[in-house]
């Protein structure tokens, strides 16, 4: 159980134009989504929370008109990158949590995206 | 704000033989979680192995088992018998359990470890 998807795993795109990337939660409803960046060989770092029908919280240093993200149901969460330029690419990972999962703060991580920009 | 630290961006291991990763951590919460996650090649993130900050008992599965000292605030990993799967990237982390930053974690820099044969 808890399983988390990620679509596309690998995306290339022209400098310029917008990406989107899909998190879905395929047998349990994720309250609560979280994206992170990854660079080779370096930790991931958080760039928003979002909560199912609220606006995502991003984290300082995040542009919130570059990177959309949309929580529209309890098993989707999708990070658009708007205007992607190549310093946008980079390893994208999902992860998810639900209610029961507090009692140990688990969240679930989908296989990530590579977005490369060309 | 919490931060956690690994000093080893590389290790190396031989097969069979055991080796401890290091994670220190930095926090003015009581109650926490910590966690091992591992990211072999296919980049999926694993979970290892948890550990919550109010349980005096380290935590094990298996191979793999953490020595936590919270006055230290140090949470190592030992791998027993290391495999040559578990040649990876492992990550520390730390989530509160409340506060700010109550849900979010927050992973070390990373540790490559490669097992060799």
């Amino acid at each position: 159980g808890a399983v988390v998807s990620q679509h596309p795993s690998w995306v290339i795109c022209k400098s310029g134009t917008s990406v989107k990337i899909e998190c879905r939660s395929l047998d349990f409803q994720a309250t609560t989504m979280f994206w992170y960046r990854q660079f080779p060989k370096q930790s991931l770092m958080l760039m928003a929370t979002s909560n199912e029908g609220s606006k995502a919280t991003y984290e300082q240093g995040v542009e919130k008109d570059k990177f959309l993200i949309n929580h529209a149901s309890l098993t989707l969460s999708t990070l658009t990158v708007t205007s992607a330029h190549p310093e946008d690419s980079s390893f994208y990972i999902c992860s998810a949590s639900y209610p029961l999962a507090v009692d140990y703060n688990e969240q679930f991580f989908g296989p990530g995206t590579r977005l490369t920009v060309l | 704000a919490q931060t956690v630290t690994q000093s080893q961006p590389e290790m190396s291991v031989q097969e069979a033989e055991t080796v401890t990763l290091s994670c220190t951590y930095d926090t003015s919460e009581n109650n926490y979680y910590l966690f091992w996650y591992k990211q072999p090649p296919s980049r999926q993130m694993i979970l290892v192995i948890r550990q919550e900050a109010y349980k005096q008992q380290n935590a094990t599965e298996n191979r793999f088992s953490v020595n936590f000292q919270k006055a230290a605030k140090s949470f190592s990993l030992k791998i027993s018998d290391s495999q040559l799967g578990d040649t990876a990237m492992y990550f520390c982390a730390f989530i509160p359990d409340g506060g700010t930053s109550y849900g979010k974690l927050t992973f070390g820099q990373g540790t490559i470890l490669t097992v060799h044969p």
